[in-house]
């Protein structure tokens, strides 16, 4: 597709399980971002990659979340033994380079975990 | 101290309004700094970008940036009902990533 395409769009799961969220960023774009955004909150940085590796990944919450990209496309977003806190929309977004060379980024409509 | 400060409003105008929305920020660091608007439920859409100091306009909307205040802005002429959203301001920080203002809700009534 044109856009950023993200997987569920919903989730509901039990806490204490592991969930996965899948991103497919826009075509050629070698830039990809994970970001968390909880009710009514704005958008908090988990991880980014350029091609298939992490120069940043300093917003990850815990050592429970994970993520990793093959390919230098899809990526995948790993939550082990998820807890309520975890409930937040994870947004993806992909850009044709970072921001460092004035490249926009792009979001996808998000992934709703709701931890129950 | 969050390194962008945004007013979580929310605000509330009449249709035809001029809004104004604002962030403000401590790394002098920052270079690139954009607009994004969130629906609803929706993932947020680039609405503006700049780099560094200035004016752009576009269409209803116009960016400034006052990289000596670290103070960016965004207006909204004529204010339509179909603007209301949540705003977010958003700069890019030395590590390739961009980092976010809390949001400003703005409904504009009709």
């Amino acid at each position: 597709g044109a856009g950023v395409s993200q997987s569920p769009s919903n989730k509901v799961t039990e806490k204490g399980k592991d969930v996965e969220l899948r991103c497919d960023p826009i075509s050629g774009h070698t830039a990809l971002y994970w970001y968390r955004q909880s009710l009514g909150q704005g958008l908090e940085f988990l991880i980014y990659f350029q091609g298939n590796s992490a120069p940043d990944k300093s917003g990850l919450p815990s050592d429970r979340f994970s993520a990793e990209r093959t390919g230098g496309s899809v990526s995948t977003l790993t939550i082990q033994r998820t807890q309520q806190e975890d409930s937040a929309v994870y947004l993806c977004a992909s850009s044709a380079g970072t921001v460092l060379s004035g490249n926009t980024i792009y979001f996808g409509e998000g992934s709703w975990l709701t931890v129950v | 101290q969050k390194e962008v400060e945004q007013d979580p409003g929310p605000l509330s105008v009449p249709e035809g309004a001029i809004v104004s929305l604002n962030c403000t920020y401590s790394n002098s660091a920052f270079q690139y700094f954009m607009w994004y608007r969130q629906y609803s439920r929706k993932g947020p859409e680039l609405l503006m970008y700049t780099y560094s100091s200035g004016n752009k306009e576009d269409g209803r909307f116009t960016a400034q940036v006052d990289k000596s205040s670290k103070y960016i802005s965004l207006f909204i002429r004529d204010s339509q009902p179909s603007d209301s959203a949540t705003y977010l301001c958003a700069m890019n920080s030395n590590t390739g990533k961009l980092i976010f203002g809390q949001g400003t809700t703005l409904q504009v009534k009709p």
